[in-house]
This record gives structure tokens, sequence and C-alpha cells, in this order.
């Protein structure tokens, strides 16, 4: 078990610009989130995967952001023309879901953004 | 609308003492409330989970109880140690393997 990762670990980039994160769950994990962490705040929920399936979206995720994750392995999360507010720790999880009887959630170190 | 709070201001304790630790929230009917640690520049690392049909679970110096009549959960670290200095993240969770709303999570100093 090597746990969720993230790549890449760090991003700087400039205003406007795309930019495309990828993650990659613990194998047998059905479930991937992502999440959205500033300073000094808790995660906040973005949206989350059953497989293949987007299976929710919150309202924080504006049309700019789009997820995937194809055959219901890794995930991507893409930002189309950043802005300085989307700065911010960009987290990834995974659990089993409902498939077992524990619902806690593993996640990844973390991609840390800078919009300049 | 769902508010979850946390005591912002940092919790500076004495090596050996307990620390204890509030998640207030309302305008929410969780079914599992659990409770995250997270060091610097890292991902948060599950701890605890308790059902709302629990009043209290336990995990080696770890103790959480839940009343949700209340609407609140407390976090317990007893003898406490210099490694247990984190942040700690309430987050509560509507369904089974749904999404997670967490708190804004409370510092914890443990000074030897």
């Amino acid at each position: 078990d090597t746990g969720v990762s993230q790549d890449p670990r760090h991003k700087i980039t400039k205003r406007g610009q795309n930019v495309t994160f990828r993650c990659d769950p613990i194998s047998e994990h059905n479930r991937l989130y992502w999440y959205r962490q500033t300073l000094g705040q808790g995660p906040e929920f973005l949206t989350y995967f059953q497989n293949e399936a987007q299976l929710e979206k919150s309202r924080l995720l504006s049309d700019r952001f789009s997820a995937e994750r194809p055959k219901g392995s890794f995930s991507t999360l893409e930002i189309q023309r950043t802005e300085q507010g989307d700065s911010a720790m960009y987290l990834c999880a995974s659990s089993t879901g409902w498939v077992s009887d524990s619902y806690e959630q593993y996640f990844g170190p973390g991609t840390r953004l800078t919009v300049t | 609308s769902q508010k979850i709070e946390q005591n912002s201001e940092a919790l500076n304790i004495q090596e050996g003492k307990t620390a204890t630790l509030t998640c207030n929230y309302t305008n929410y009917s969780p079914a599992y409330l659990q409770w995250y640690r997270q060091d610097p520049g890292r991902g948060p690392v599950f701890l605890l989970l308790i059902r709302e049909n629990e009043k209290e679970k336990r995990k080696e110096r770890l103790k959480v109880t839940f009343d949700t009549t209340l609407k609140q959960s407390l976090f317990h670290i007893t003898a406490s140690q210099p490694a247990d200095s984190a942040t700690y993240l309430c987050a509560l969770e509507g369904a089974a393997g749904n999404k997670l709303t967490f708190g804004g999570g409370t510092r914890v100093l443990v000074k030897p």
C-alpha cells in the first residue's frame, strides 16, 4: 500500500494559464475526492467520484474547473484561466466508501498552487 | 447554512496534561463525525470516527465524544506529548462514503 499520491507537489503559474493536477488513489479504493484548502482553513469539498462516475460537485467548482477519473483509477483536476484566488492547496483523498465498514478518507500530500 | 466551528485559537498545553478540543455544528444532521490530524504542509490523517448512535470512542490516548442533542463533539488527547503538536480537524459526513465537511481546525502546541 503506497498511499495516495499527487503530482506535482508544487505548481507556480501565471494568471490566465491552465493547470492540471493528477491524483493516484490507493488501488482498491473506489471513491476519490478532491478538496481545496487555504491557509488557516479546513479543507473544502470540491467533487468526488465513485469509480469513474462523478457523483457530486460543489458550487465552489466553477466552469473553469473540471475533474475526470477515466477507468476509475487515477483522477485529474484541471483549472482553466487561473486566477489569483485559485491559489491554494489541492488535496486528493480516497476511500472504500460503502463497500466496507470503514469510511475514513486517506489523503495525499496535496498540490500547492500559486498563481502570480 | 451548515456551519462547523472549532476554536480558532491555538491551544498551548504542558506535556502530560489532557488537551480537550471542541467541535460545534449547526444546521446539520451528520451520520458520522471524524477527527483528523494535519501537520504543516501535509494532508490530513484520519484519527477516529464516531457514529451518530455512539456516545464515546477511544483509541490509545485519544477519546472522542458525540452529543447529537448539543450538536457537539469533544476530542481529548490524554498524557499529551510534544509529538502531538499539530492541527486537529473535525469533519462531518452526512452518509457513508460521501463528502466530508470540515471545521477550520484547532492548532495544538504541547510544550515539554
